[in-house]
């Protein structure tokens, strides 16, 4: 079974950029997707966008398409997201986690979590 | 959020929940639903995919369904282990992207 082992906590400037990895373990993630989520403070589960690694292109979610970006890089097993302007209200734990098969183009669900990677914004 | 759950329930040991989770048919009424778990200090875990279905070592305690454009998800012999955060979630053919409930604190007394 995959496992997926992020990197680790940063604090950061209003503003700013924040570059998060994810790197697959015990198992191949090319053909699957991989998905990046967010949790902020006393808020519920946030979509932000998947990668299939083979397919190499991303699908991001209506919130973040202007600010984020996916990829991957098979040769170390490794997705990255980054999330640019940075605000106080992105302050969370994002989360890599394996993508369940595809209906198409639709996805309904992830199957393997990172461990979460806490991200702080602030001044 | 887009789908709607209760914000909170609560139980005792050993008891019946349901959680609930409503939306429209442009997300559950056509598309299937995951619920998760989230304990404190850990990652969500998958409980349920396409509707009813538990991933291995997910125990029968846990099961789902879903009717029209409303899932949920039942919790029977309810643990102490289970007090957590369940979310639903599904694909969003209008928004083309994954949607979330704003999720349920389960208190078990």
């Amino acid at each position: 079974q995959v496992q997926l082992v992020q990197s680790g906590a940063e604090v950061k400037k209003p503003g700013s950029s924040v570059r998060v990895s994810c790197k697959a373990s015990g198992g191949s993630f090319s053909d699957d997707g991989v998905s990046w989520l967010r949790r902020a403070p006393g808020q519920g589960l946030e979509w932000m966008g998947t990668l299939i690694p083979i397919l190499g292109s991303p699908h991001y979610a209506q919130n973040f398409q202007d600010r984020v970006t996916i990829t991957a890089d098979e040769s170390t097993s490794t997705i990255t997201m980054e999330l640019n302007s940075l605000k106080s209200e992105d302050t969370a734990v994002y989360y890599c986690a394996k993508d369940l098969p595809r209906d198409g183009y639709k996805l309904y669900g992830m199957d393997v979590w990172g461990q979460g990677t806490s991200i702080t914004v602030s001044s | 959020s887009v789908l709607t759950q209760s914000p909170s329930v609560s139980a005792t040991p050993g008891q019946r929940v349901t959680i609930s989770c409503s939306g429209s048919s442009s997300n559950i009424g056509n598309n299937f639903v995951s619920w998760y778990q989230h304990l404190p200090e850990s990652s969500p875990k998958l409980l349920i995919y396409n509707n009813r279905r538990r991933p291995s070592g997910i125990p029968d305690r846990f099961s789902g369904s879903k009717s029209g454009t409303s899932a949920t998800l039942d919790i029977t012999g309810l643990q102490t282990g289970d007090e957590a955060d369940y979310f639903c979630g599904t694909w969003d053919s209008s928004l083309h992207g994954v949607v979330f409930g704003g999720g349920t604190k389960l208190t078990v007394l």
